[in-house]
């Protein structure tokens, strides 16, 4: 069956470190793979979009890796604040290049002063 | 200058009702979207719309109808509510396909909505 799994619920973590969440999916081939923020009350706001034939992609404190062959997608946060503290979703579209996107669990990520 | 707008934020009704929720966005997009976040704030699609036409339509029961007037707006209208349909509705818009800088999807503030 199909799956997408973050890998855990939540994730605390100490300012100043990087924080790396995990996406895993099976059963997708998916033409590109996005991550999102969600703060509580809020809906999603999108940070970055990754495709297939891309490893890695940044923008400025974040940076998303995409291994097709393990199938996983791993999302860092350098320097990490109190401010990132949210919910991180990973999302993927369901056939390659349809506008069916499948979400992740999402990781609640919280960032210790 | 909101890019994607729903109204209402929030709906509180009996069981049996109908309602309606409305999504419109300014960003020129093309794909217009409806989501469900349960209250274990899982997400997930269930319609799509592109240049008004439906073009995903996932196992939802038909009590639910999306209708789309024109590219910018996309409404959702639930017939005879249930207890089961509270939840947070959210509307998204994209670009038809995603750039290598485009927010890929857009989403609105959220409907939530409580059926009692």
């Amino acid at each position: 069956s199909q799956k997408i799994e973050q890998n855990s619920e939540a994730l605390n973590i100490q300012e100043g470190k990087t924080a790396t969440l995990t996406c895993n999916y099976t059963n997708y081939s998916p033409a590109y793979l996005q991550w999102y923020r969600q703060d509580p009350g809020r809906g999603p706001v999108f940070l970055l979009l990754i495709r297939e034939n891309e490893k890695e992609k940044r923008k400025e404190r974040l940076k998303v890796t995409f291994d097709t062959t393990l199938k996983q997608s791993l999302f860092h946060i350098t320097a990490s604040q109190p401010a990132d503290s949210a919910t991180y979703l990973c999302a993927l579209d369901e056939t390659s290049g349809t506008y069916k996107y499948i979400f992740g669990t999402g990781t609640r990520l919280k960032v210790l002063a | 200058d909101t890019a994607v707008s729903q109204t209402p934020k929030y709906l509180v009704t009996q069981m049996g009702n109908d309602k309606s929720i409305k999504c419109e966005q300014n960003l020129g997009h093309d794909t217009m979207y409806w989501y469900k976040q349960d209250s274990k704030k899982f997400l997930k699609i269930m319609f799509s719309y592109n240049n008004k036409e439906l073009i995903i339509n996932e196992t939802v029961p038909n009590r639910f109808s999306p209708k789309s007037p024109d590219k910018a707006h996309l409404n959702l209208h639930i017939n005879s509510l249930e207890l089961g349909d509270s939840a947070v509705y959210f509307c998204a818009s994209s670009p038809q396909i995603p750039g290598p800088s485009d927010g890929s999807q857009y989403f609105g503030p959220g409907t939530r909505l409580l059926v009692l």
